[in-house]
């Protein structure tokens, strides 16, 4: 079941820099996609989340576009500072089937 | 802030066993979740309950999981016989709309 992917399994990035975390799904009736951050032995951490009728959501240092056409979306970081380093999860769910689907994750690493 | 417990956050058991996982969802939550994450792989769903009943389950939910709302607080997911591949991260998550709260997780290893 490939219907949400993240290429990258990790990305390593400057402190003070732009990170850009991305993932790709398959599915159309996707409509409601969602980032979350995980710590070794923590529970995914829900950072934002965006619905399929916007293109762009905004939260402090974290954004996320997303891409209809292209079903692509990306989550934006900046500036990267270290305690965000961890792996990243991108979820997308059909609203009214609930389930989230999860990518494979990125680990990313914010040099000092 | 509120946040969704679970415990125990380890358990060691032998194959064939019954284990129960318990979860506290974040108190005015309507939506409840099991997920799992076997090591080195995806967050997979489980199960979803909503109203008292689940409203729907994955593939892995066979007749050996069951899932439970036992009082106004706690969900629990019992696995009645144990198998190897069982092992695992065990997330709970509640939620109210879209967005899922996740719990720290109980690992599961069966010996």
């Amino acid at each position: 079941d490939q219907q949400v992917k993240q290429n990258s399994p990790s990305l390593s990035v400057q402190e003070g820099r732009i990170s850009i975390l991305n993932c790709d799904y398959t599915n159309s009736m996707f409509d409601y996609f969602l980032w979350y951050k995980k710590y070794p032995a923590e529970g995914p951490t829900f950072l934002i989340s965006i619905s399929s009728i916007k293109d762009k959501n905004e939260d402090g240092r974290f954004t996320v576009f997303l891409n209809k056409s292209a079903k692509h979306l990306s989550l934006h970081i900046v500036p990267s500072q270290p305690g965000d380093s961890a792996v990243y999860f991108c979820a997308a769910s059909v609203q009214g089937a609930q389930k989230l689907v999860f990518g494979q994750g990125t680990r990313l690493t914010i040099n000092p | 802030e509120p946040e969704v417990t679970q415990t125990p956050s380890h358990q060691v058991t032998q194959m064939g066993q019954e284990v129960i996982l318990r979860c506290v969802p974040i108190s005015n939550h309507l939506y409840f979740y099991w997920y799992r994450q076997i090591l080195g792989q995806k967050v997979e769903f489980l199960v979803s309950f909503y109203n008292n009943e689940i409203s729907e389950k994955s593939e892995i939910f066979d007749d050996q999981f069951s899932v439970e709302r036992p009082d106004g607080s706690n969900f629990t997911l019992k696995i009645r016989s144990t198998k190897l591949e069982d092992s695992a991260m065990y997330f709970c998550a509640s939620g109210l709309t879209g967005t899922q709260y996740f719990g720290p997780g109980t690992r599961l290893l069966v010996l």
